[in-house]
């Protein structure tokens, strides 16, 4: 399969709890996204990398979410304290730099805090 | 304001009609424009481009308006399995954004 991977897909955790997800994008794709869902709501955009460069990293949604992209092939989610609000589908995507080339999604790792 | 935005609807529409989507973006700056597709439970799929000159794919018709900052979605003779969440998407100087979606139900 050569589409986007995500694992888990599926992860309940326990608050307070730390969190890792990861993302193995499409070989060929320099860019790599993160994104948050939650029902009734687009992906709300998180991060992206360049290769291994984080271009962006404002909009993490606090000091407990961090991503890394150590090789500019894999990509790792983190987030540290989980709370109950965290529950939500955590979206990779991947996409080439040339322009209106569309971006693909992995199957997303859905996110219980209990 | 938010960078894209979509009317949620749902949009419940009978088979065979045509319905059209809009949606607005901020950042004047925006280069590349798409129309995704979401169906409940799944990841948001690429349904179209859309290109200055306007695009047509089948039953869907994409157009871009830069004067205005709006995309559009037409979906012409509606289908049951067009049901699902459009999402508009907007890329440029600023990575990949996406608005709400907008919500459709064909109903036989």
């Amino acid at each position: 399969d050569t589409g986007v991977s995500q694992d888990p897909r599926h992860k309940i955790t326990k608050r307070g709890q730390n969190v890792t997800f990861r993302c193995d994008p499409i070989s060929e794709h320099n860019r790599l996204y993160w994104y948050r869902q939650t029902l009734g709501q687009g992906p709300e955009f998180l991060t992206y990398f360049q290769n291994e460069a984080q271009l962006e990293k404002s909009r993490l949604l606090s000091d407990r979410f961090s991503a890394e992209r150590p090789k500019g092939s894999f990509s790792t989610l983190e987030i540290q304290r989980t709370e109950q609000g965290d529950s939500a589908m955590y979206l990779c995507a991947s996409s080439s730099t040339e322009m209106n080339t569309e971006a693909f999604f992995g199957q997303g790792t859905r996110l219980t805090v209990v | 304001r938010k960078e894209v935005e979509q009317d949620p609807g749902p949009f419940n529409v009978p088979e065979g009609a045509t319905v059209a989507f809009n949606c607005t973006y901020s950042n004047s700056a925006s280069q590349s424009f798409f129309w995704y597709r979401q169906d409940c439970r799944k990841e948001p799929k690429l349904l179209m481009s859309v290109y200055s000159s306007g695009n047509e794919d089948g039953r869907f018709t994409a157009q871009l308006n830069r004067a205005s900052q709006y995309i559009s979605l037409l979906i012409r003779d509606s289908k049951l399995s067009d049901s699902a969440t459009y999402l508009c998407s907007t890329s440029g100087n600023t990575p990949l954004v996406f608005g709400k979606g907008t919500r459709l139900s064909v109903i036989a």
